[in-house]
């Protein structure tokens, strides 16, 4: 079965300081993975995504993760927090059966 | 290029009732999910349809049905409400079937949120 575990629900940061969203996945296959980002009152929306080929994945606003096979991690991390960053960010896997399953979110609060 | 709709944004509802809720998928996709997620936590996956056919189901009981429209639309329906039914009601439209598997994604809307008393 594949599944997703996000470490942390809730991550504070400094304004400009370094972002760090855990994720690991259980797969016995290679997995699709991907970042959600949410803010209040809206859907989700894609950062990033991992197929196939090259390990780091750059997405939306400045985001970018690692797939880690060794490790069975896809950590999210952005080298500079901005204000608008604040939401609530989920990991998510796809299985063969053409079905997403998400973790169940971390929390970013950004201090000024 | 629109994006998925889904409506009624806000709704309440007593237990024993039943609601109906709406999506509209986004423009050249085919297939459509539902996701319940409730305060605090990640969306949990009700079910998905492709071409007018249920096509994957997670772990809900039968009062949660849905139907696709040959315009790919679809509707969300929860019969005999209960108090842990309150949750925001996601629905994604995605390529799906017939496309490449890893270049899937899913497009959401901004939800319904139903509110059990």
């Amino acid at each position: 079965a594949q599944s997703v575990t996000q470490l942390g629900s809730h991550v504070s940061v400094s304004e400009g300081a370094l972002v760090l969203l855990r994720c690991n996945y259980s797969s016995s296959v290679p997995p699709y993975l991907f970042w959600y980002v949410q803010y209040p009152n809206q859907g989700l929306q894609l950062l990033l995504k991992y197929t196939t080929g090259a390990t780091l994945v750059k997405g939306i606003n400045g985001f970018e993760a690692e797939f880690k096979k060794s490790e069975t991690s896809f950590h999210l991390t952005k080298p500079s927090a901005h204000m608008s960053d604040a939401a609530e960010y989920f990991c998510a896997c796809l299985n063969t059966g053409n079905q997403f399953y998400f973790g169940t979110g971390t929390s970013l609060t950004v201090i000024p | 290029e629109t994006g998925v709709t889904q409506s009624p944004t806000h709704l309440i509802k007593t237990r024993g009732q039943q609601v109906t809720l709406r999506c509209s998928s986004q423009s050249g996709h085919n297939t459509v999910s539902w996701y319940q997620q409730a305060l605090g936590q990640g969306p949990q996956f009700i079910f998905q349809y492709y071409r007018e056919e249920e096509n994957g189901r997670g772990n809900f009981p039968p009062r949660f049905s849905g139907l696709q429209f040959p315009n790919y639309s679809s509707e969300l329906n929860v019969n005999a409400l209960e108090l842990d039914d309150s949750a925001l009601y996601l629905c994604a439209s995605s390529a799906g079937q017939g496309a490449n598997l890893g270049a899937n994604v899913l497009t959401f809307g901004a939800g319904s949120r139903l509110t059990v008393l």
